[in-house]
């Protein structure tokens, strides 16, 4: 069955940049998603089609694409960005995929 | 208001069935594929499945569900549906309904005798 692999963890200080990387076989012929999930919440879409950013999502996210490896960016990090982050994509199928979550950590 | 709201959670027995409700508002429904999505206590997101818009209306399912689970939906009243039979234990978690873009706030399912 189609992975997608996430560190489990990624730790950054405030106002520094955050990178949580997402790789999958079929990374360079499908596009990936990037949700945001706080405790006790509904996840929230954060990149779609590996780099777009949806409406009222702040400039500081961002995302890229190079291989097996996507990335998402998180630049000048705030208190407010710790949260689960999750990569999505799909298989040969369309069925969806997640990858394991990474839990952003704010120092 | 644009939002999903799921509903007919609850407390089941191994081997029940129980259908779960996603309501849809503020946008034209029948234009969005929905799915459903699910995740157990403490863990991770798990894709259950989806049911493509109006105009196709086929669905796709995971592995772990296919055979006891039915999606579909209702364009008329801007809902859609799971129906899930001979639950497990394992099934047990929060499911969400999304269009991607947009997710409703889930609805907790437990199975347990």
């Amino acid at each position: 069955s189609y992975e997608l692999t996430q560190p489990p963890s990624v730790s950054v200080s405030p106002r520094q940049t955050a990178r949580i990387t997402c790789s999958g076989d079929a990374l360079p012929n499908r596009y990936t998603y990037w949700y945001q999930q706080k405790p006790g919440q509904a996840p929230v879409l954060v990149i779609y089609k590996d780099t777009e950013r949806p409406s009222g999502i702040p400039e500081r996210f961002s995302g890229s694409s190079s291989g097996t490896t996507v990335t998402l960016t998180i630049n000048g990090v705030r208190a407010e960005d710790e949260a689960d982050y999750y990569c999505q994509s799909a298989d040969s199928s369309g069925h969806w995929v997640f990858g394991g979550g990474t839990k952003l950590t704010v120092l | 208001e644009v939002q999903l709201v799921e509903s007919g959670g609850g407390l089941v027995q191994p081997g029940r069935s129980l259908r779960l409700s996603c309501a849809a508002s503020g946008f034209t429904f029948g234009d969005y594929a929905m799915a459903w999505v699910r995740q157990p206590p403490g863990k991770g997101l798990e894709w259950v499945g989806f049911i493509r818009n109006k105009y196709d209306g086929t669905t796709e399912y995971a592995a772990s569900v296919k055979g006891r689970f039915t999606i579909s939906r209702d364009d008329s009243k801007g809902i859609a549906y799971l129906q899930m039979d001979s639950l497990k234990i394992e099934d047990t978690a929060v499911y969400f309904c999304t269009t991607s873009d947009l997710w409703g706030p889930g609805t907790l399912v437990t199975v347990s005798s």
